[in-house]
């Protein structure tokens, strides 16, 4: 098992233009969450999952973003009409099954996907 | 709203020393804490991670303590180097399993 990936690295688009980025878990994580981090900022949460189900959204994720993780596996992260304002890093997590009763467990990133707007 | 503070923002040092970075949080109720660096455009490198019963962790170098009761977790690096410049970033996982970040420490490892 090699970790979280995420794919592309690096993605230059101009302002308007649809993006879609993708993260793969570590295998068997069921729950996979998507953060942003701009610059000089921590990350923020965005939305996650669990399974192929989406259980929470933040106020973040505007109507331009959509995110899927259609067979509960990998996901992907759609950005509509990109802004200028939407330049960022993207980072996406995974987590094992909770134990019933246990605090939740560690998540694990993967290296990111970094935004820019022109 | 959960917040995250951790004080300083940026910090340098010279080669050798101990050094504390600060983090507090205004929510009581965290489960578990975790101290993550990153370095300038990369991901998140995991380092500590604090379960909500613990009180500290150790690794290598690093030890990371967390006060639930006053809201507060430190992490101390000792005989720092220049290798250890990065961001360090303090979260603690919500009631929801979610991770909320502080902004960050800048370290400069001076040789």
């Amino acid at each position: 098992d090699t970790g979280v990936s995420q794919d592309p690295r690096h993605k230059i688009t101009k302002r308007g233009q649809n993006v879609t980025f993708r993260c793969d878990p570590i295998s068997e994580h069921n729950r996979l969450y998507w953060y942003r981090q701009t610059l000089g900022q921590g990350p923020e949460f965005l939305t996650y999952f669990q399974n192929e189900a989406q259980l929470e959204k933040s106020r973040l994720l505007s109507d331009r973003f959509s995110a899927e993780r259609p067979k509960g596996s990998f996901s992907t992260l759609e950005i509509q009409r990109t802004e200028q304002g939407d330049s960022a890093m993207y980072l996406c997590a995974s987590s094992s099954p909770r134990v019933a009763g246990a605090p939740y467990n560690e998540q694990f990133f993967g290296p990111g996907t970094r935004l820019t707007v022109l | 709203k959960q917040e995250v503070t951790q004080i300083p923002a940026a910090l340098s040092v010279p080669e050798g020393e101990n050094l504390v970075l600060n983090c507090s949080f205004t929510d009581s109720a965290i489960y578990n804490l975790q101290w993550f660096r990153q370095d300038p455009g990369k991901g998140l490198t995991s380092l500590l991670l604090i379960q909500s019963s613990q009180r500290e962790q150790t690794s290598g170098r690093l030890n990371a303590s967390l006060d639930k009761s006053s809201g507060r977790s430190t992490l101390y690096i000792a005989a720092s180097q220049p290798g250890d410049s990065a961001t360090y970033l303090c979260a603690f996982y919500n009631q929801g399993g979610k991770l909320i970040f502080g902004q960050g420490t800048e370290l400069s490892v001076k040789p």
